[in-house]
């Protein structure tokens, strides 16, 4: 299985809303990234995660808020965000972090 | 000082030619060179991992090199099809798993 799962697809908040996208891998891989992109920009890193520990935030608002329950799972908490997080929100994992990423197909995330 | 630039920003090609775009970046503590193929309404696809200078990578028809002195890696595609319509691109990693990504290159292959 060499799939990185992403739910849901589209999501579509209120700013006044809390909800949070999963993802999700089974190919035993140590590292896990949340990734923003904006139409037209390159995927911005937001987060890492290596051996289940947060090891990377790139001075990202605390109204993200990361989270690993384990080793296949991450989770991006969404709290009080504002309408210019609109974004697609891409998660990836590696084996460790000199290996390629495998990417989810991002969940699209709208705030009104 | 962390920017990943990509040239050009989109190409249009026959099915049949050969192509080539650019990934640059700056040369001062490197430590790796990603391409991946982003096609529409499908997940980002490792290509390459590139590491040392003067790599050469290959994948069927795709090919890539890396000359980390002068900050470059270039991707070549030898007789397009139009599968490989899709956005390149291409990350700088700098140190731990801090990744940068460029803005991509669009191709477009025309049968």
């Amino acid at each position: 299985d060499t799939e990185v799962t992403q739910t849901p697809k589209h999501l579509v908040m209120g700013m006044t809303n809390k909800k949070s996208l999963k993802c999700e891998q089974h190919m035993g891989h140590r590292a896990m990234y949340w990734y923003k992109q904006k139409a037209k920009k390159p995927p911005e890193l937001m987060f890492v995660y290596s051996y289940e520990k947060l090891s990377i935030n790139e001075s990202v608002p605390s109204r993200f808020s990361p989270e690993c329950p384990n080793s296949s799972l991450l989770n991006l908490h969404l709290h009080a965000l504002q309408p210019e997080d609109s974004a697609l929100y891409l998660c990836a994992s590696s084996q460790d972090d000199d290996y390629e990423q495998y990417f989810g197909p991002g969940t699209r995330l709208t705030v009104t | 000082i962390l920017n990943v630039e990509q040239s050009p920003q989109s190409l249009h090609v026959q099915e049949g030619d050969s192509t080539n775009f650019t990934c640059s970046f700056p040369s001062s503590n490197f430590y790796a060179l990603h391409w991946y193929r982003w096609e529409t309404a499908k997940s980002p696809e490792a290509l390459f991992v590139m590491t040392l200078n003067g790599d050469e990578k290959k994948k069927g028809r795709i090919s890539a090199t890396l000359n980390t002195k002068e900050g470059y890696s270039y991707l070549y595609i030898k007789g397009s099809q139009p599968e490989d319509s899709a956005t390149y691109l291409c990350a700088r990693k700098y140190n731990f798993n801090k990744f940068y990504f460029g803005s991509g290159t669009k191709l477009n292959v025309k049968p």
